[in-house]
Order: structure tokens, then sequence, then C-alpha cells
């Protein structure tokens, strides 16, 4: 089955610095790579996607870039604020199947 | 509103006693699936449904059972639960390709298994 790994584990970044998540699949059938905020206590969101046939999307401070010759993709959020204090999931799927890496605690610094 | 309920969010029970977590959108989403989420593993998928009477395992369907009579509903029984079942559990549902699209979680439910 799908592996995804994703690092770090953990994220210290100073308010208005960017932090950057990395994640490496293992199936290279997997075609579909979303990312998931998930607050203390409340639900995972997506708040950023990309599919295979794109290398990168940018939604305002949120980008995600792919690079499907090494199977990883990762997570770029700038000019970060203290809102963005989060865990983050990364993701890969087929058609049916859904697998999501361990997550990345991010803690913005005031 | 759109959404997916759980019920119910919280759950303290013995070990053996059968349980069911029921799982209903009201999106008409094809594609329903269950997670369970613990610290330093992520989630992991238990079981997904393509459509209705669609069922098929994820990576830690052990321990689980699932049906899909209709659309909306998805519930996850625990026919004899032990307390390796601990854990927060999602519920999510997409449209369309499956597990190509955007899931939309529920709430989510804590079990604790003594």
């Amino acid at each position: 089955g799908e592996n995804v790994e994703q690092h770090p584990s953990t994220l210290s970044v100073q308010e208005g610095d960017s932090a950057v998540i990395k994640c490496t699949y293992s199936d290279s059938a997997s075609n579909y790579f979303p990312w998931y905020k998930q607050e203390l206590g409340k639900r995972p969101q997506l708040i950023i996607d990309i599919r295979s046939n794109v290398g990168e999307k940018k939604d305002q401070r949120i980008a995600v870039t792919l690079n499907k010759t090494a199977k990883h993709f990762s997570l770029h959020i700038t000019e970060t604020q203290p809102e963005d204090s989060a865990v983050y999931f990364c993701a890969a799927s087929k058609i049916d199947k859904l697998s999501f890496g361990a997550g990345t605690t991010v803690t913005v610094r005031a | 509103e759109a959404q997916v309920t759980q019920n119910p969010r919280y759950l303290i029970t013995v070990t053996g006693k059968k349980l069911t977590v029921t799982c209903s959108q009201n999106m008409n989403h094809e594609y329903m699936s269950w997670y369970r989420q613990d610290p330093g593993l992520g989630l992991r998928q238990i079981y997904y449904s393509m459509n209705v009477e669609v069922t098929d395992k994820g990576d830690v369907p052990e321990g689980y059972k699932v049906s899909r009579k209709e659309k909306r509903n998805f519930p996850l029984i625990l026919e004899s639960p032990s307390p390796n079942q601990t854990s927060l559990y999602f519920c999510a549902s997409s449209f369309g390709q499956g597990a190509r699209e955007p899931q939309h979680f529920g709430d989510g439910t804590r079990l604790s298994i003594l």
C-alpha cells in the first residue's frame, strides 16, 4: 500500500517567517495530494490540494509543489501568523484510498 | 447546512461490549470513509465506500465492520471492542472521484475502551 512520510514532526517559526513541510510517497500511481489543517480539538480541514498534472499551486500565503519524479511534495506557508498554529497533514491518494502522513505541529511564535 | 454528523461525540465503554458509531452526510456524496487518529500516527483509513453497497478495507480494518445500505449513512461497528481501539475517530465524505476529491470531515468521536 501507499506509505506517506512527513517531516518535520514539529516546527516552530517566528511570526512573519516562512514554514515548509515536506512529504514523500511510495506509490507512483498516486495522483492527488491534499493538505489538511487541524486546529486543536477540531476536525481536519482542507487548505490546498494539487493533482499530478500540476507542478505548483498557490493560494494567497499557501503554496504546494509536487515533484512526481522524486515522489515528494511540499507545503509552503509565507508570512506566518499566530492563526497558522495547528497540525498539518499531507496525504496521497489514488481513486479509492487516501493515506496520510503522521502530521506536523506548527507553532508560530509572536 | 452541508455537514457530516457523527454520533456519539464521546463514549466510554468496556471491553467486549458491541458499539456502533453513526455517520450521516447531507451532501449526496458517493464516497465515505472512516479514519482513526492516534498521536504520532496521523489519520489511518479503516474502511471506505465508493457508493451504496460497495465497501472495502483501508489500512487498519481489523476489529471493525461497516455497512452502506443508504447513500447518506455509513456506520462503524465494533463488535467486540478492545482497549487498543481507544482512539479519535473521524468520518468523512466526498463528491465524485472518491479519495481524489476534498474530504469533508465530521467533528470526530472519541472512544475510550476500558
